[in-house]
C-alpha cells in the first residue's frame, strides 16, 4: 500500500458527460501528480500541483482541469469525455526534498466511456 | 520534450536466470532516473532509482547502471523469480518532484 488513496476505482460513463476523479495524497507529500495510462500512449503525465499552486503542466486536454485542495486532497476532472478518454488514471504524490521526492503511486481510476 | 524509448517490449526468462532491461533517453537535462514495477490491477510501485551523480546502484537482486555520456540506463534483475512477471517501467525526470518521462514498458515473464 502506497499511502496515495484514490476513488473511485471504477467508473463507466457516456461520452459527452463530466467526472471527478479524487486523490489523497500521503500523509506529509505537499506534491501531487496526475497521469493517464493507455494502450497507445502508455503513462502520461498531466499535471502536478505542489500545495494548492499548480507546478508543471504536460500532455492535458483543454477539456481537462484539475485543483489541488487546502487539505491537499486533488482532483482531475474531466468534461464533454470522448472514447479515447477511456483510460487508466493515477495520481502520485510525493515531497520536493531530495530525500522526500519519489513518487508514489495510488491504485488508479479506470475509466470507460461508451 | 523528454523521450524515453525501453526495450525490449516483453521478456521471458526462465526461473533464476537473469533479466535486463534497457532505456534510453533524449534529454541531458534528465538527472533522475526511477524504475517502476506495475502489477496487474495496481498503480506503479518504484522498485529502485538513480541519480546522475551515481554510475550504479544496487538493491538485492536489483541493480540499475546509468551512462549518462551514452544518455542509457538499464535495470538488471538476478535470480529472478515467478513473483517478478510484471511490466516494468523505466522513467527520467528534470531533477527531484518534476514529472516522469515514462518509457512503453517491458512485460517480464519469469516461468517456474
Amino acid at each position: 500500500d502506497s499511502g496515495v488513496t484514490q476513488t473511485p476505482k471504477h467508473l463507466i460513463t457516456a461520452t459527452g458527460q463530466r467526472v471527478t476523479l479524487r486523490c489523497s495524497p500521503r500523509s506529509g507529500d505537499l506534491s501531487v501528480y496526475w497521469y493517464q495510462q493507455s494502450l497507445d500512449q502508455g503513462l502520461q503525465f498531466l499535471i502536478q500541483y505542489y500545495n494548492g499552486e499548480e507546478r508543471a503542466k504536460g500532455n492535458i486536454l483543454e477539456r481537462f482541469s484539475a485543483q489541488q485542495f487546502p487539505d491537499l486532497h486533488s482532483e482531475l476532472n474531466l468534461s464533454s469525455l470522448e472514447l479515447g478518454d477511456s483510460a487508466l488514471y493515477f495520481c502520485a504524490s510525493s515531497g520536493l526534498g531530495v530525500a522526500t521526492d519519489t513518487q508514489y503511486f495510488g491504485p488508479g481510476t479506470r475509466l470507460t466511456v461508451l | 520534450g523528454e523521450n524515453v524509448e525501453q526495450h525490449p517490449s516483453t521478456l521471458s526468462v526462465q526461473e533464476g536466470d537473469s533479466a535486463v532491461i534497457k532505456c534510453t533517453y533524449s534529454d541531458s537535462a534528465s538527472n533522475y532516473f526511477p524504475w517502476y514495477k506495475q502489477e496487474l490491477g495496481k498503480g506503479p510501485q518504484l522498485i529502485i532509482d538513480i541519480r546522475s551523480n551515481v554510475g550504479e546502484k544496487k538493491d538485492q537482486r536489483i541493480a540499475v547502471t546509468l551512462n549518462k555520456t551514452a544518455k542509457h540506463f538499464s535495470l538488471h534483475i538476478t535470480e529472478t523469480q515467478p513473483e517478478d512477471s510484471a511490466v516494468y517501467f523505466c522513467a527520467a525526470s528534470k531533477d527531484s518532484g518534476y514529472a516522469l518521462n515514462f518509457g512503453k514498458g517491458t512485460s517480464l515473464l519469469v516461468t517456474p
